[in-house]
């Protein structure tokens, strides 16, 4: 099973930042975490990882509180194309990647 | 930009007959995953394969699912004889390592079968 805790769904307005909250408070020390997205039926696009610190790339910034025991996916300018299934996941030992449900979000004009 | 490409992107096919679904992963890649996702549910893994052998498989990838690397640049799924509720989006990826730093799994768009 997920060991994420995500809502089920989000509304953002275009232009604003899209803030999307993940709980995984039962992460190990060395488990990193993963966030993909998922635009309609195409394949999960991976979006950003990290394990302690904040990171940022080209797509997005990933916030991970001090205790490791949640996290944040900022989409710093929402587009209409944002609007996708986005996936926190923690990496479990193993080959295995466990998708949960994941945040439905919708951008809206 | 390097991607998994899958083919094809969609199929239709009989009940009880055979399918191979065709992916080339990233060139560098050396680990290799097939996932599914039936139309309005989770995306859920199926197998991992690494230096020609399964790694991991779940409870779905049952007698009926097999993998190959036929070559060194493709990697098949086939259901030897698929049934209804084999109808879903199968979905390539591949990985660089699976140590945890690197092991950044990227996604093909999925091939379609529909089982009629």
């Amino acid at each position: 099973d997920a060991k994420t805790t995500q809502p089920t769904s989000m509304d953002c307005a275009e232009g604003r930042a899209a803030n999307l909250p993940c709980n995984h408070s039962t992460i190990s020390g060395n488990e990193y975490v993963y966030w993909y997205r998922q635009i309609h039926s195409q394949g999960p696009q991976y979006i950003i990882h990290g394990l302690k610190n904040n990171e940022t790339n080209e797509m997005a910034s990933l916030i991970i509180t001090e205790d490791r025991k949640s996290s944040t996916l900022i989409l710093p300018h929402a587009t209409l194309r944002d609007t996708a299934v986005y996936y926190c996941i923690v990496r479990v030992e193993g080959f295995k990647t466990i998708f949960g449900a994941g945040t439905r979000l919708f951008v809206k004009a | 930009e390097p991607e998994v490409t899958q083919t094809p992107s969609h199929q239709v096919t009989q009940m009880g007959q055979e399918v191979i679904l065709r992916c080339v992963p990233i060139s560098n890649h050396l680990y290799f995953y097939w996932y599914r996702q039936i139309l309005g549910q989770k995306v859920e893994f199926l197998v991992s394969f690494y230096n020609n052998e399964i790694s991991e498989k779940s409870e779905i990838f049952d007698d009926q699912f097999s993998v190959e690397r036929p070559d060194g640049s493709n990697f098949t799924l086939k259901i030897r004889s698929t049934k209804l509720e084999d109808s879903a989006m199968y979905f390539c990826a591949s990985s660089l390592s699976r140590g945890r730093s690197g092991n950044t799994i990227y996604f093909g768009e999925g091939s379609w079968l529909t089982v009629v």
